[in-house]
């Protein structure tokens, strides 16, 4: 079955750090996507980036970044100089198969950034 | 407004009463969900909806969850003898077609749900 394990709970950094968020993943399937959202404390779910399975090379947003390691199942996420609106909830999630038409969601990683 | 859009935003019930939470999703998007999010956990599937017809139902917990979506847009999520344990944030989301592999899902600020 397909799992998302998001191990830390809470992190709290001051602005300017960088902070990585750890998501690892079992799935069944040969090829896949992964997700990452943030939940603000509005409470509505923002993608912020998609990737398959066949690209393994980091990917650079601004001050975001992931790492994606097929071989230790991980898709990390990094923010670079941290602000505080920066804080909220991050989720990493998978399609549930190769055709699935939903998510598993790990249980998300409280970010709290302090001025 | 351009978003999902969820009423109500917060509802509060006795246990035992029966409660319908409203999804309006974006314009042209066929295919809806419904997720359920307790506190400090990640959103759980309940069920999606590809144009009217309830495509995938499975993680609808029991029998007393119920939606529906008769016009391929706006989508109702019934739930019957509410319990205690319902309470947590309803969510919907839409998207053009099979986000889970192709694209991502839009989502809606949630509806409070609080069963006393």
């Amino acid at each position: 079955a397909q799992k998302v394990t998001q191990a830390q709970t809470e992190i709290s950094v001051v602005e300017k750090e960088d902070v990585t968020l750890d998501c690892v993943y079992e799935t069944r399937d040969t090829t896949y996507y992964l997700f990452w959202y943030k939940q603000p404390p509005s409470g509505e779910l923002v993608f912020l980036i998609r990737r398959n399975s066949f690209d393994e090379q980091n990917e650079i947003s601004g001050r975001y970044s992931w790492n994606f390691q097929k071989s230790t199942s991980s898709f990390n996420f990094t923010i670079t100089a941290s602000q505080v609106v920066d804080s909220a909830v991050y989720f990493c999630a998978l399609p549930t198969d190769n055709y699935g038409q939903n998510f598993v969601f790990g249980p998300g990683t409280r970010l709290s950034v302090l001025p | 407004g351009a978003g999902v859009s969820q009423t109500p935003s917060n509802k509060v019930t006795e246990k035992g009463k029966y409660v319908e939470l409203r999804c309006d999703p974006i314009s042209g998007h066929t295919a809806l969900y419904w997720y359920r999010q307790s506190l400090g956990q990640g959103p759980e599937f309940l069920i999606y909806f590809q144009g009217t017809g309830a495509a995938d139902d499975s993680g609808l917990p029991n029998d007393r969850f119920f939606a529906v979506r008769p016009e391929g847009s706006v989508s109702t999520l019934k739930i019957q003898r509410t319990e205690r344990g319902d309470s947590a944030v309803y969510l919907c989301a839409s998207s053009h077609r099979q986000a889970a592999n192709t694209g991502e899902l839009f989502f809606g600020e949630g509806s409070r749900l609080t069963v006393l």
